[in-house]
């Protein structure tokens, strides 16, 4: 039951660059979508997040978009810092005002290259 | 910055046994979760609390799995008779309790069945 999919298992990017994850999506009854980072041996860190009702949300250096017909959505990085390097989460969610699980996808490891 | 803790962070055990794993929500929250990670594979979500009741739970929550808040912090993941295949990292989340808040995530306990 992969509902979120991250096809990129990993990606290298060259510091200073632009990283750009993606993910898909199945299930056209998720109405928010979340980016979380992950270090080894810690809990997931919320990054970014955006409603179904927009295409773009900013954040500093992260932008995420959602392209609601193609169910797809990506995490721009720019520019990418070797603290970036860490795996990502793209995640999604029916909201229900607190009943909110999260349907991860498998995640994508980003190393920044110095 | 208030944080989700769990302890312990490592637990191993004999196949068969009963494990407790012990989350501390941030303060305020509401809305308690558990997720967990078998290495090498995707977050998935186990279980919703709010109001001393289960909201959700999933397939993988079976008879096995219980949930409890046993006091005004706590928050509890009891195994009743651990398989080898509960090997993964489990993660405790909370969220305060408006629609879209992100959830907070703990550092994870690594359960180990032997």
């Amino acid at each position: 039951d992969q509902q979120v999919k991250q096809n990129s298992p990993s990606l290298s990017v060259q510091e200073g660059r632009i990283s750009i994850l993606n993910c898909d999506y199945t299930n056209s009854m998720f109405d928010y979508f979340l980016w979380y980072k992950k270090y080894p041996a810690e809990g997931p860190t919320f990054l970014i997040s955006i409603s179904s009702i927009k295409d773009k949300n900013e954040d500093g250096r992260f932008t995420v978009f959602l392209n609601k017909s193609a169910k797809h959505l990506s995490l721009h990085i720019v520019p990418s810092q070797p603290g970036d390097s860490a795996v990502y989460f793209c995640a999604a969610m029916l909201q229900d005002f607190g009943n909110e699980k999260l349907t991860f996808g498998t995640g994508t490891r980003l190393t920044i290259i110095p | 910055e208030p944080e989700v803790t769990q302890t312990p962070s490592h637990q191993v055990t004999q196949m068969g046994q009963e494990v407790i794993l012990r989350c501390v929500p941030i303060s305020n929250h509401l809305y308690f979760y558990w997720y967990r990670q078998i290495l090498g594979q995707k977050v998935e979500f186990l279980v919703s609390f709010y109001n001393n009741e289960i909201s959700e739970k999933s397939e993988i929550f079976d008879d096995q799995f219980s949930v409890e808040r046993p006091d005004g912090s706590n928050f509890t993941l009891k195994i009743r008779s651990t398989k080898l295949e509960d090997s993964a990292m489990y993660f405790c989340a909370s969220i305060g309790g408006r629609s879209t808040d992100t959830q907070y995530f703990g550092p994870g306990t690594r359960l180990t069945v032997l």
